[in-house]
């Protein structure tokens, strides 16, 4: 089966650094992506994780353990904007025309 | 910076009619997609569509489902006799062949009445 989880909510502060977790267990793995939905809209695309380690891109970084099946975003110097939804989706076989699994999503809200 | 673009934004519909859903593509991409998100819940698959075929498509993509690429730019996605619980945002996506990554159109909301 596929299944894809990540916290619900989160609540952080402006200025500070949240990581939102995810774990997934899936019939194949080729990639693991991190899109940013704000309310109504279309999922924007953050980072993406196929090899084990951490990718820096400006204020977010995303870890991916294979082995351990885990991927977390990091959001550091957070800003109002940055209160949306953040998705986890899983890429299960290769070839760029295979589909993404989703998790149901983070919602982070950021207070001042 | 090129995107994908989706039209209607809204469309609302009576229970039974058949409706389009109109995506272009980022215009170097091969790959295409669709997806939809049920208001609260999480953005699930459709179909992808690829070289002029369908290369994958989900259960929730049954018979009243279809989709067409009928020209060089245009991708739809048809549902020929919509139900109530086909309201939702549908989301198109692309992908080109030197990148991984999916990109999203702002979707189109759909309400079955």
């Amino acid at each position: 089966g596929q299944n894809i989880d990540q916290p619900t909510e989160m609540t952080a502060t402006e200025g500070a650094i949240v990581q939102i977790n995810c774990t997934y267990q899936t019939s194949g793995f080729n990639g693991l992506f991190w899109y940013q939905q704000h309310a109504g809209e279309a999922p924007t695309f953050l980072s993406y994780n196929v090899l084990d380690g951490l990718e820096e891109k400006g204020r977010f970084s995303s870890f991916l353990s294979r082995s351990k099946g885990y991927s977390y975003l990091l959001l550091k110097e957070l800003q109002m904007k940055d209160s949306a939804s953040y998705l986890c989706a899983v890429r299960g076989k290769a070839g760029g025309y295979n589909k993404l699994i989703f998790g149901a999503g983070t919602r982070l809200a950021v207070h001042p | 910076e090129p995107e994908v673009t989706q039209t209607p934004s809204h469309q609302v519909t009576q229970m039974g009619q058949e409706v389009i859903l109109r995506c272009v593509p980022i215009s170097n991409h091969l790959y295409f997609y669709w997806y939809r998100q049920i208001l609260g819940q999480k953005v699930e698959f459709l179909v992808s569509f690829y070289n002029n075929e369908i290369s994958e498509k989900s259960e929730i993509f049954d018979d009243q489902f279809s989709v067409e690429r009928p020209d060089g730019s245009n991708f739809t996605l048809k549902i020929r006799s919509t139900k109530l619980e086909d309201s939702a945002m549908y989301f198109c996506a692309s992908c080109g062949l030197a990148s991984d990554t999916q990109y999203f159109g702002p979707g189109t909301r759909l309400t079955v009445l």
